[in-house]
């Protein structure tokens, strides 16, 4: 059964740092990987979605990075600001006949002025 | 941009009652999906729907749950009875070609609360 674990739960940074989100899947056999934001209380916002030939995806300050045989992913966030304080979760669609995503528990990221 | 919109925001309701929790999906998108997330857990799948029918569903997604798509806009999750433990936050979501290459679109959610 696939499992997704988010290291750390929550993080906090001075605006402007360079940060990395972590995530890591239990199975290597994968479609794709979805990171997503969810504000307090919101919906679930896509930021990048990694097939699994991929490596990485970039758009705008954001970099994620996939390593499939190692069953890790990275969200790489640049020059970090005060908006981007949210909770960030990465999911897989696990390789076989399920086309259900599986989340991680997320990563809560406040970023302070 | 096209987005997925879910109503109502929030509901309120007694521990028994039918719920009916509505989605409008990204017009040209074919697959339909319900997940939910309880309160500080993980956001989990309920249903899939595609071609008008439950393409895979989770062992929560019981008896007392069903989905619709009665006309062709309107996607909607029904809870017949609904119990405490169905207190969450509901997401509807769309894909709009290949479940496993798409990138899935989720609106803003439907808060349900059991009392």
């Amino acid at each position: 059964k696939q499992e997704v674990t988010q290291i750390p739960a929550a993080l906090s940074v001075p605006e402007g740092e360079n940060l990395v989100l972590n995530c890591s899947f239990t199975d290597s056999a994968i479609y794709n990987l979805q990171w997503f934001r969810q504000d307090p209380g919101k919906g679930l916002t896509s930021l990048l979605l990694i097939q699994s030939s991929q490596r990485e995806q970039t758009s705008g300050r954001l970099n994620a990075s996939l390593d499939k045989s190692s069953g890790r992913s990275t969200l790489y966030i640049a020059a970090s600001q005060p908006g981007d304080s949210a909770t960030y979760l990465c999911a897989v669609i696990p390789q076989g006949g399920s086309e259900k995503l599986v989340f991680g528990k997320g990563t809560k990221l406040t970023v302070n002025p | 941009e096209p987005e997925v919109t879910q109503t109502p925001s929030h509901q309120v309701t007694q521990m028994g009652q039918e719920v009916i929790l509505r989605c409008v999906p990204i017009s040209n998108h074919l697959y339909f999906y319900w997940y939910r997330q309880i309160l500080g857990q993980k956001v989990e799948f309920l249903v899939s729907f595609y071609n008008n029918e439950i393409s895979e569903k989770s062992e929560i997604f019981d008896d007392q749950f069903s989905v619709e798509r009665p006309d062709g806009s309107n996607f909607t999750l029904k809870i017949r009875s609904t119990k405490l433990e169905d207190s969450a936050m509901y997401f509807c979501a769309s894909i709009s070609s290949s479940r496993r290459e798409g990138e899935l679109f989720f609106g803003e959610g439907s808060r349900l609360t059991v009392l």
